[in-house]
């Protein structure tokens, strides 16, 4: 059971590049989310869908867009990179939308944006 | 706005010491969760509160939701070097779609 799979792990941009980080869960959740995680800053939401076709827009959604075809994938696209995405991202996801079930990460996507 | 504050931000005790992190809120969050992460990890949760005044404990850690669900903490006690990480206190507000609140985070070193 592979449970959130995201890739790649470590991924250097210049600015202006376009770039999509790829996140897949084979638990068959509901629920789908992006964090970034900065130091001194805490996981931050960016984007979160609650099934496939839904997304939504989380605490800091500028620069990045979702889509959710499938349960299993939720894609994170950078448009146009900037400095301030330099940052660690992670995918989370979770049976339902209840904040009370357990929310399972992928070990990361550490994206550098010179 | 930071609507959950973790503190301390940064501890380093010795092996055998006593630790308590605490998480507060002037919001009432519907749940409460503790997480651990390490380095090049994904955060793995330890343990969800949901009921005001609730204590679970998971062997050496406690966790404490207070009781009008705006605050929590994590005691450890007689640490140890595996309980190295940072501790994460993510909080769930009703109608939100159980989309979580993140505190900044406690790190934690415990040195042998």
């Amino acid at each position: 059971n592979a449970g959130v799979t995201q890739t790649p792990k470590f991924q250097v941009l210049k600015t202006g590049q376009s770039m999509t980080l790829q996140c897949a869960q084979d638990m068959n959740h509901e629920y789908m989310s992006w964090y970034r995680q900065d130091p001194g800053m805490g996981l931050r939401l960016i984007h979160y869908s609650v099934g496939a076709g839904i997304t939504d827009q989380g605490e800091v959604p500028n620069g990045y867009n979702v889509s959710r075809s499938t349960t299993e994938d939720f894609p994170l696209r950078l448009l146009s990179a900037a400095p301030s995405q330099t940052s660690v991202y992670f995918c989370a996801s979770r049976t339902g939308t209840s904040g009370a079930n357990v929310l399972t990460f992928g070990a990361g996507s550490r994206l550098t944006v010179l | 706005t930071q609507l959950l504050e973790q503190s301390p931000q940064f501890l380093s005790i010795q092996e055998g010491e006593n630790l308590t992190v605490y998480c507060n809120s002037s919001s009432v969050f519907s749940s409460l969760q503790w997480y651990r992460q390490e380095p090049g990890e994904g955060p793995v949760l330890l343990v969800t509160v949901v009921t005001g005044g609730e204590v679970k404990k998971l062997k050496r850690l406690t966790f404490q939701f207070g009781d009008a669900r705006k605050d929590s903490s994590l005691h450890i006690t007689a640490a140890q070097p595996g309980d190295t990480g940072l501790y994460l206190c993510a909080g769930a507000k009703g109608g939100s779609q159980g989309n979580l609140i993140f505190g900044k985070g406690t790190k934690l070193s415990v040195k042998p």
